[in-house]
């Protein structure tokens, strides 16, 4: 059974740094074709995908924020961790973490966790 | 960067009648890696189609996707009750974006 949870802060100040660790269980990030994504949604919008990283250690941003994001692997823990820095009220919004293997799609998906960044 | 745009982005329609929902992509999505995904609210997105037309596991028949190259097509024969959602379209592999969504809802 696959199964993935993301944690992190629920409020973070404009301008601090926000880490994100998606925990995943069922799955082996060293499995040839297997990438881990980070998606998020504003409240009442649209899905927008922020970063993947692969079973070999490539990575992948979204052209828009790349210059605030790093992914990153632990491949013992079966933890993937996100950071976004200079946080903004407009990256309020729940954040999950999906699970690819090569040509399946996104075929599992977190819970999300809701980000509020407010002073 | 590889814009995918859905339509319509609202669809009002009464249970038991066919639904089609469009994808169109800004370039070639590379080996039709293209996912449909049925979002509730208060739910994280559920995989329905992935590879353009192959159906997820546990999705139910009523559900099929088609097209290739830039347009793609979603297609729910019959609603039923539990089908009112939001959809989105996805491209993964080379490029990884989401459309805006089409919001499916009761006439």
């Amino acid at each position: 059974q696959v199964t993935l949870k993301e944690s992190g802060p629920a409020l973070v100040k404009p301008t601090q740094t926000l880490t994100l660790t998606c925990t995943f269980s069922g799955f082996s990030l060293t499995t040839t074709g297997m990438r881990v994504y980070w998606i998020r949604q504003p409240p009442g919008k649209a899905l927008e995908w922020l970063a993947r990283i692969d079973w070999d250690d490539d990575k992948f941003y979204n052209a828009s924020l790349k210059t605030r994001l790093t992914i990153s692997k632990d491949t013992s823990e079966n933890q993937v961790v996100l950071t976004m820095t200079n946080m903004d009220p407009v990256d309020t919004g729940t954040y999950y973490c999906a699970r690819n293997f090569d040509w399946f799609g996104l075929d599992a998906w977190g819970q999300g966790t809701l980000v509020t960044v407010s002073s | 960067e590889n814009v995918l745009t859905q339509s319509p982005g609202t669809l009002s329609l009464s249970p038991g009648e066919r639904a089609t929902l469009s994808c169109r992509a800004s370039q070639p999505v590379g080996r039709n890696y293209l996912a449909w995904y049925q979002q509730k609210p208060g739910q994280a997105p559920r995989l329905l189609i992935f590879g353009a037309s192959s159906r997820a596991t546990g999705i139910p028949d009523r559900f099929s996707g088609s097209g290739s190259v830039t347009d793609f097509t979603l297609t729910i024969s019959r609603l039923e009750p539990e089908d009112f959602a939001v959809y989105y379209c996805q491209q993964y592999g080379s490029w990884n974006t989401f459309g805006q969504g089409t919001k499916l809802e009761i006439k």
